[in-house]
């Protein structure tokens, strides 16, 4: 059964720090998708990235970047130089079967202080 | 582009009695998945609907139950309710579920149960 690790339940940094959060995953398909989330105090889960599990290549949005290992399971998310705004708690997920189901991880709640 | 749509945002109830959460999903979108959070278990998958059939279910008792509208829209409802059904729960909708798509969610609807 897939699984997804986010062993940081709270991280705090002050403003224009650098701060990575990890994400470790179980899974036993062949052919998967892994997503990040983020959820601000309002509750509505907005969608930041996708990754397949064929495409390793890293991605830079911004003050956003993304770590995908296949090697490690890992897909881990980077914020550069945080802000006050980024404070929310944040979600890793793994895209399972053909259908629409999510499975999430605890979720690591980052807070950015001024 | 509207977003997806939870009413209520927040509802009160008692134990023993029923509700109904409905979620109207992005237009175009066919696919609705349901979750439940909470502090203790997280994010958890209850369903997922698609041309108006249940295609995927997690692991919930039978009084959590949904159906899915012609136009896609959906509804949740959970009879006999317990003290721990209060959660906020989370809709979601995708054009047609795949594994591959982001779910894009709505605000959540707050339940507490008294």
């Amino acid at each position: 059964a897939q699984k997804v690790t986010q062993a940081q339940t709270e991280i705090s940094v002050v403003e224009k720090e650098d701060v990575t959060l990890d994400c470790v995953y179980e899974t036993r398909d062949t052919t998967y998708y892994l997503f990040w989330y983020k959820q601000p105090p309002s509750g509505e889960l907005v969608f930041l990235i996708r990754r397949n599990s064929f495409d390793e290549q890293n991605e830079i949005s911004g003050r956003y970047s993304w770590n995908f290992q296949k090697s490690t399971s890992s897909f881990n998310f980077t914020i550069t130089a945080s802000q006050v705004v980024d404070s929310a708690v944040y979600f890793c997920a793994h895209g399972s079967g053909n259908t629409g189901k999510l499975i999430f991880g605890q979720g690591t709640t980052l807070q950015v202080k001024p | 582009k509207a977003g997806v749509t939870q009413t209520p945002r927040y509802l009160i109830k008692t134990r023993g009695q029923q509700v109904t959460l409905s979620c109207s999903p992005i237009s175009g979108h066919r696919s609705v998945s349901w979750y439940q959070q909470t502090p203790g278990q997280g994010l958890q998958f209850l369903f997922e609907y698609f041309s108006e059939t249940q295609r995927n279910k997690g692991n919930f008792p039978g009084r959590f139950s949904g159906r899915q509208f012609s136009n896609s829209r959906s509804e949740m409802n959970v009879s006999t309710l317990e003290l721990g059904d209060s959660a906020l729960y989370l809709c979601a909708s995708s054009l047609d579920g795949g594994r591959d798509q982001p779910q894009h969610f709505g605000d959540g609807t707050r339940l507490s149960i008294l």
